[in-house]
């Protein structure tokens, strides 16, 4: 079975430009979910996806947006960009359900896209 | 206080020693998370964790609920072990994940 692929690896942008990437999760997982990792920061969590809806947004501004489709593939877009929006940024997938029940199940990472914004 | 601490930050140990990694925290969970991320950045989910204790290889994680604490086992360490270990909470309503801080470990030969 495929692992969870990211697009694309690398990205270089420039200060107030936009950057779209893209996450294709397993075959069969509905839940998708991105990370933002830094130095300073560690990681942090961005937001989840579920059935195309999303289900939790961390605390980041507006900026920062994602989608989800019918297939399940992800894109999480970034607007307007600064430098401290340089990262990596991270996407995991997982068999999650719906319900409460159903909150837990292990989280397969992608390899990042790592983005610099010059 | 962060919502989630580890100790140490740092770890240096020989191969074969036995070694430790904890991790507390200030929320009700619905489940704890280790991870392990070499360097390059990819990251390996190793253990999914609501209560007690779970094994793999060489590897023990063991959560107690009460007291809000988790540790990570390493047995018969090696180089390869080497890597950032971060534990990862998750609230009690399936809320946003929390992130440790990591613990760099390095194994030396």
């Amino acid at each position: 079975k495929a692992g969870v692929t990211q697009t694309p690896r690398y990205l270089i942008k420039t200060r107030g430009q936009q950057v779209t990437l893209s996450c294709s999760p397993i075959s069969g997982h509905r839940s998708v979910s991105w990370y933002q990792q830094t130095p300073g920061q560690g990681l942090q969590f961005l937001f989840e996806y579920f059935s195309e809806t999303q289900r939790n947004k961390g605390n980041f501004p507006g900026r920062f947006s994602g989608r989800q489709f019918s297939n399940s593939r992800s894109e999480m877009n970034v607007s307007t960009l600064e430098l401290g929006d340089s990262a990596l940024y991270l996407c995991a997938s997982s068999i999650r359900g719906q319900g409460q029940s159903s909150y837990n199940s292990p989280l397969h990472f992608g390899n990042g896209t790592r983005l610099t914004v010059t | 206080k962060n919502e989630v601490e580890q100790s140490p930050q740092n770890l240096t140990a020989q191969e074969g020693e036995f070694i430790t990694i904890n991790c507390s925290y200030s929320v009700g969970i619905s489940a704890l998370h280790w991870l392990q991320q070499h360097p390059g950045g990819g990251i390996v989910s190793l253990f999914m964790l609501s209560s007690g204790k779970k094994k793999h290889g060489r590897l023990i994680a063991t959560i107690n609920i009460q007291e809000k604490h988790s540790s990570l086992h390493i047995t018969a360490s090696h180089p390869r072990d080497s890597a950032v270990y971060i534990c990862a909470v998750r609230g009690n309503y399936g809320q946003n994940f929390v992130f440790g801080p990591g613990t760099r470990l390095s194994v030396l030969p």
